[in-house]
């Protein structure tokens, strides 16, 4: 299974924009990238997806590298509510089934 | 609509002791999740089920047994809990893979501690 790469620990000052960076260099031609965070005490929670065109919804956006190669999650701004940890996972079309979180990035939001 | 009900959100067992995990959804998705995190960890998938009466191996199974007797329940069971069993487990969901949108939902989480 193709895994991802995430710095630690990232810090942002309120209401500046974000970049959480993710290395998938084995990526193959049918993984989606998929991006969850985690609140402290609660279950993950869908960010956004994509698979070689660049994402926008409400919460972030996705920026993906031309080779597919990295990926980044841009939030626009931080809020002290996006504190979290912040996981990069790479979901095969076709064993959509099976999907791993590796050990993610820990933002923390500075007031 | 409840989404991911797991019960129950706090057990303390003793080694040697048996315990079973309930995931409840009212969502009709057909694939459910089992996975457990450690201290300062990702999440570790333990089984899986793509539909009733199947369940699929993941990561880390070894000490667990699931079921799936009934497509809202994914049932995880512990038959002689051990101290290296002490964790966060979280259930999650989804709608069949061959729809676009993939999001899975997790429920909040049981904090098992086996002593």
């Amino acid at each position: 299974d193709a895994k991802t790469t995430q710095p630690n620990s990232m810090e942002s000052n309120e209401e500046e924009p974000v970049h959480l960076p993710c290395n998938h260099s084995t990526i193959s031609g049918t993984d989606y990238i998929h991006w969850y965070r985690q609140l402290p005490s609660q279950g993950p929670e869908y960010v956004i997806h994509g698979l070689t065109s660049n994402v926008n919804n409400r919460m972030a956006s996705l920026a993906i590298a031309e080779d597919r190669k990295s990926s980044t999650l841009i939030l626009h701004r931080a809020t002290l509510r996006d504190a979290a940890v912040y996981y990069c996972i790479l979901r095969d079309l076709y064993n959509f089934n099976k999907f791993y979180f590796g050990s993610g990035t820990k933002l923390n939001v500075k007031p | 609509n409840a989404g991911v009900t797991q019960t129950p959100k706090f057990r303390v067992l003793k080694t040697g002791q048996s315990m079973t995990l309930l995931c409840a959804q009212d969502m009709n998705h057909e694939y459910m999740y089992w996975y457990r995190q450690d201290p300062g960890m990702g999440l570790r998938l333990i089984h899986y089920s793509v539909g009733e009466g199947t369940t699929a191996k993941g990561e880390v199974p070894d000490g667990y047994n699931v079921s799936r007797l009934k497509k809202q329940n994914f049932l995880l069971g512990l038959e002689s809990a051990a101290p290296s069993q002490t964790s966060v487990y979280f259930c999650a969901t989804t709608e069949q893979g061959n729809r676009m949108n993939t999001e899975a939902f997790f429920g909040q989480g049981t904090r098992l501690t086996v002593v």
